[in-house]
């Protein structure tokens, strides 16, 4: 069974200080993708980043960057220079499984809070 | 905007009737994907649809059904409501349901079942 574990209910960061959202997953298929997605206070759904299982390099996307550690099975994500923007759910995404039947799920999420 | 449209944005019903919601996937892409988002469960996975076939099952219940269309617009549908369906339910799209795609999600359908 696959399992997507987002510890931290909520965090709070500085204004343009760096800050890290936990995500850990559990799956034996050793073909996976891992996702981060944003969900502001308006209830939209935006993607951020993506890792695949095989990819040796940890992924940036502008200010955003995941620590992939495949022993640990964890895909964390920091956010560099936060801004008050950043104020929103986080959620973490898994993909797995065979050709077309793919399930993808998410954690529980984190709700950050950027200060001034 | 992501291109993925949903309809209605809000839907207020009773205890006990039906509701469809109505997806559009973005153009050219093949896969709708349907989620429920409440407050006690997060986002759960319910189902996913690939050129109007079913793809893989979540957690839905046999009281809620979907299909995808010819036109590959997806329709989800929620009989014998129950207050315990009140949620935020997203449809997303992604070009073909690869294992490494990111999804394109609606802006949602507010349920509330009074």
């Amino acid at each position: 069974a696959q399992k997507i574990t987002q510890t931290q209910p909520g965090m709070f960061v500085q204004e343009k200080e760096a800050v890290t959202l936990d995500c850990t997953y559990d799956t034996s298929d050793p073909s996976y993708g891992l996702f981060w997605y944003k969900q502001p206070s308006s209830g939209e759904m935006i993607f951020l980043i993506y890792q695949g299982s095989y990819d040796q390099q940890n992924a940036t996307e502008g200010r955003y960057s995941l620590n992939f550690q495949k022993a640990r099975k964890s895909a964390n994500l920091v956010i560099s220079a936060s801004q008050l923007g950043d104020s929103a759910m986080y959620f973490c995404a898994m993909r797995e499984g065979t050709s077309g039947t793919y399930k993808y799920i998410f954690g529980t999420g984190t709700r950050l809070k950027v200060l001034a | 905007d992501s291109g993925v449209t949903q309809t209605p944005k809000h839907l207020i019903t009773a205890t006990g009737q039906r509701v469809t919601l109505r997806c559009s996937p973005r153009s050219g892409d093949l896969s709708v994907y349907w989620y429920q988002q409440s407050l006690d469960q997060g986002l759960q996975f319910l189902i996913q649809y690939y050129n109007g076939e079913e793809r893989a099952k979540g957690n839905i219940l046999e009281r809620f059904s979907a299909q995808q269309f010819p036109d590959l617009h997806s329709e989800l549908n929620l009989s014998s409501l129950e207050l315990g369906d009140s949620a935020l339910y997203f449809c997303a799209s992604s070009v073909g349901g690869g294992l490494f795609e990111k999804l394109f999600f609606g802006s949602g359908t507010q349920l509330s079942v009074l």
